[in-house]
């Protein structure tokens, strides 16, 4: 059974870099057809996709969080990061790893994270 | 402002049937497959339906899906519950260099 687990500060000061490790096991990173992928909510609010990459490095962001995220890929260690620059109170999510299938037409997320709150304030 | 559109509320007492309506635009809804999602308080999101109105498995058939032109919706037939949760509705959108667009999420109370 895949799991996936997130780890990373649950404080973060405005303006630094919100820093956050999806963990994966009982299967590989290294998977075709498969994105791993970042996913925040705030409190009481909406699902948010933050942003995608494949095993092979290829990423795609949402256009509205793009100028301030980086999301890589270590196979070795079946782990994939988040990096959020220039944070305010608005950041203040839970965010939730999460793998997804891409076979088009078909594509849906299917194993997420139990999610981590991440706090902006100082 | 979610690109998909979701009621934010919706209610039923228990063995009703309930829709939940997703709207979307030609390039998400329009042009790419939806899939719904229920998260239970305090919880992941899960998978409901995939492809429009595939269910995988472990997930009662009293949930299904259709779509129609930049519409979808999630039906709940028998409500039980165990239902009363939060529903999100997905799709690809094509526009930009592409992204993953949600619904605002629609909370289904059970009286």
């Amino acid at each position: 059974q895949l799991q996936l687990q997130e780890s990373g500060p649950g404080l973060v000061k405005p303006s630094e870099t919100l820093s956050l490790t999806c963990s994966v096991s009982g299967g590989s990173i290294n998977s075709n057809n498969y994105y791993w992928v970042w996913i925040r909510q705030p409190p009481g609010k909406g699902l948010e996709w933050i942003g995608s990459i494949y095993y092979s490095g290829s990423t795609y962001f949402n256009p509205s969080l793009k100028s301030r995220v980086t999301i890589s890929i270590d196979t070795s260690k079946n782990q994939f990061s988040l990096k959020l620059g220039s944070v305010t109170a608005a950041d203040t999510a839970v965010y939730y790893c999460a793998r997804a299938l891409w076979l088009l037409p078909i594509y849906y997320f299917d194993y997420w994270g139990q999610g981590t709150l991440v706090t902006v304030s100082s | 402002q979610s690109v998909l559109t979701q009621p934010p509320s919706a209610s039923g007492t228990p063995g009703q049937r309930v829709t939940i309506s997703c709207s979307g635009s030609s390039p998400n809804i329009g042009t790419n497959t939806v899939t719904w999602y229920q998260q239970l308080p305090g919880t992941a999101p899960k998978l409901l339906i995939y492809n429009n109105n595939q269910r995988p498995s472990g997930v009662p058939d009293r949930f299904s899906g259709s779509k129609s032109g930049t519409s979808a919706s999630l039906a709940i037939s028998g409500l039980q519950s165990e239902d009363e949760a939060d529903y999100y509705c997905a799709a690809w959108d094509d526009s930009l260099y592409g992204y993953w667009a949600f619904g605002g999420g629609t909370k289904l109370t059970v009286l």
